[in-house]
């Protein structure tokens, strides 16, 4: 059973509305990501955290914005969604920031954007 | 900057044989790790295997292992014994020691194993 949990498992909204999605971690890991997956496949990461700080912030739209009440939370909130959003936002987990350490993924959310 | 290439989109193979990935990748850096993903039908992103840049032996995980071929920048998959539950798509993934934790992946290859 994955132990990084994400909600909602889709959401499907309009143009211009504000989404969040919310990811926990049941790993104790210190470090969290949140990557987009596009309807290619493709896998982007778009920002990491470590123990609450921000760490890497992607060349994202400003409307894309993580938040983090602590090291085992890590919520992605999209205002004003557009057409090109839609894609599965998977949220991740490490135990520290050492590039040997293994991701843990979340099942993702897939985003529709009408 | 890093990047990952896989070349191959998909594969299809018959049940019980054998079947390799394959994965080319570029890096400025000394020291880094080269890991393989597969995500499910479902979804789900599953950590496989890894290889670390310093160690000449390959991994060995289960049924899957690695060819490690620093001179080619080259990291293949192999799958031996392949079951109808892989079929799945497969990625190459790299981090370098930048201390950034940037996974960057490749695009994946489809494996179908067929009966």
């Amino acid at each position: 059973e994955t132990a990084v949990f994400q909600t909602p498992n889709y959401h499907v909204t309009q143009v211009g509305n504000e989404v969040s999605f919310n990811c926990k971690q049941t790993l104790g890991h210190d470090t969290m990501y949140w990557y987009k997956q596009d309807s290619k496949k493709l896998l982007k990461i778009m920002f990491s955290y470590n123990n609450k700080q921000l760490i890497v912030n992607e060349t994202v739209p400003r409307r894309f914005s993580p938040q983090s009440s602590d090291k085992a939370h890590l919520n992605l909130r999209i205002k004003s969604v557009e057409p090109e959003d839609s894609a599965v936002y998977l949220c991740a987990s490490s135990p520290g920031q050492g590039a040997n350490t293994e991701v843990f993924f979340g099942k993702g959310t897939r985003l529709t954007v009408v | 900057a890093q990047k990952v290439t896989q070349t191959q989109t998909s594969i299809s193979v018959m049940e019980k044989t054998t079947v390799t990935m394959d994965c080319v990748y570029e890096t400025q850096d000394s020291s880094y790790f080269l890991f393989w993903y597969k995500q499910t039908a479902s979804g789900e992103i599953v950590f496989l295997i890894r290889q670390d840049s310093y160690k000449k032996e390959n991994a060995t995980v289960g049924h899957y292992s690695l060819n490690f071929q620093k001179p080619k920048s080259s990291i293949g998959l192999i799958i031996t014994a392949t079951q109808i539950e892989d079929s799945a798509v497969y990625f190459c993934a790299m981090r370098d020691d930048s201390g950034y934790n940037k996974l960057t992946f490749g695009k994946g290859t489809v494996l179908l194993v067929s009966p």
